[in-house]
């Protein structure tokens, strides 16, 4: 079954305790993005990644950094979370355009 | 600063009606257009997509792009309380950052 797997899907931190969020697809997308989505916001692009080694800023990146070591994982990685990082994170991937995406289940993360 | 624009709703309307949804968008260098559907505590689904001036039919689903006016709407026919959820409108020029619209609740009701 094709699919975008995060980890984990819920998580409740406290403030500069690093952590990271995992997303893996299996459809050997070349295209990856991170978002996150706040009420009356809708959804921003924290980071994407064209291919392996190659990422790239998106609208709303401090705070935040990302990896493409493999085709298929794109960790995002919250050095120093605080609480204004509280948000639900979505993976995403693509092998079209950067708007065909296709969505993980989404990451529910508090920083207290 | 590239904006999509939604009316966040809730736009109400009775089964088997059409639903009409509207975004504009404010970078005339978008050049493709993205309607995505996200149920209530679920991620977002890509429903349509359009590229070009005009309509773009799939199922009860039809997408239609006016660049001159920079308006994209969505209108669901036959619309169904399972089309209750938020329609987020999306944008994409010559960039890998698509622009969404913070979305506009449907509620179909019975």
């Amino acid at each position: 079954e094709a699919q975008v797997t995060q980890n984990p899907r819920y998580l409740i931190t406290v403030t500069g305790k690093k952590l990271t969020v995992t997303c893996s697809q299996n459809m050997n997308h070349e295209y990856m993005s991170w978002y996150r989505q706040d009420p009356g916001l809708g959804l921003r692009q924290i980071y994407y990644s064209m291919n392996v080694e190659v990422t790239d800023k998106g609208d709303v990146p401090e705070g935040y950094k990302v990896s493409r070591k493999e085709k298929r994982n794109f960790p995002l990685i919250l050095e120093s979370p605080s609480p204004n990082q509280t948000s639900l994170y979505f993976c995403a991937s693509t092998s079209g355009g950067p708007g065909e995406l296709f969505f993980g289940e989404g990451s529910r993360l508090t920083v207290l | 600063q590239k904006e999509v624009e939604q009316n966040s709703g809730p736009l109400s309307v009775p089964e088997g009606a059409i639903a009409s949804l509207n975004c504009t968008y404010s970078d005339r260098g978008s050049q493709s257009f993205f309607w995505y559907r996200q149920y209530s505590g679920k991620s977002p689904e890509l429903i349509m997509f359009i590229y070009s001036n005009g309509d773009k039919e799939d199922g009860r689903f039809t997408a239609q792009l006016n660049k001159a006016s920079q308006y994209v709407s969505l209108l669901i026919r036959d619309s169904q309380p399972s089309d209750s959820a938020t329609y987020l409108c999306a944008a994409s020029g010559g960039s890998y950052i698509p622009t969404f619209g913070r979305g506009t609740s449907l509620i179909v009701h019975p």
